[in-house]
């Protein structure tokens, strides 16, 4: 079973922050939290990843809590097109293939 | 770089019948990965290789084999085609233990 929590379903107004929370309790010292996008019928979309520090690309930032126990992707100006499914993952393991195990995830809908 | 492809991107196979799934990619990546995704469900992860010769089951490994003679192809066997499999199957690849590239899935109905 996935080792993390999101919420099913989340809507944002285009041109605002989106921020999408992802609770990880059991994470162990040595796991990273993985976000990965699907936008309808397509393959994922690999995001961000960290390990305890807060971390930002051209796509997103992730914000890390100081326990590890939750974290939060931020899509600083949501777009139509970021609407789609965000899986929040925890890497399961060290040196066993980058095995990701996908949950649920959020469905983002960004609205006009 | 074309990627990630997959071939074919749909399928209709009868119960009972065989066929491969190819996956190919042209980073020289060492790890490749496959998932199958059922209708609103997240992924699960069927096999992976961390490199040519080398496999693993991953969650959901049962009436699926796979090889990997070389660092570019990474092909899905499915033997007695189940309608439980039917699924859009996704292929993957990573550099190591970092991000993993997706293909466009192929899309599998066993009727």
């Amino acid at each position: 079973d996935a080792k993390t929590t999101q919420p099913p379903s989340m809507d944002c107004a285009e041109g605002r922050a989106a921020n999408l929370p992802c609770n990880h309790s059991t994470i162990s010292g040595n796991e990273y939290v993985y976000w990965y996008r699907q936008i309808h019928s397509q393959g994922p979309q690999y995001i961000i990843h960290g390990l305890k520090n807060n971390e930002t690309n051209e796509m997103a930032s992730l914000i890390i809590t100081e326990d590890r126990k939750s974290s939060t992707l931020i899509l600083p100006h949501a777009t139509l097109r970021d609407t789609a499914v965000y899986y929040c993952i925890v890497r399961v393991g060290n040196n066993q293939g980058g095995k990701l195990i996908f949950g649920q995830g959020t469905e983002l809908s960004v609205k006009p | 770089n074309a990627g990630v492809t997959q071939t074919p991107k749909f399928r209709i196979l009868k119960i009972g019948q065989s066929m491969t799934l190819q996956c190919a990619q042209d980073m020289n990546h060492n790890y490749m990965y496959w998932y199958r995704q059922d209708p609103g469900m997240g992924l699960k992860l069927i096999y992976y290789s961390v490199g040519a010769g080398i496999t693993d089951k991953g969650e959901v490994p049962n009436g699926y084999n796979v090889s990997r003679s070389t660092t570019e192809d990474f092909p899905l066997r499915l033997e007695l085609a189940a309608p439980s499999q039917t699924s859009v199957y996704f292929c993957a690849s990573s550099p190591r233990d970092h991000e993993q590239y997706f293909g466009p899935g192929t899309r599998l109905t066993v009727t």
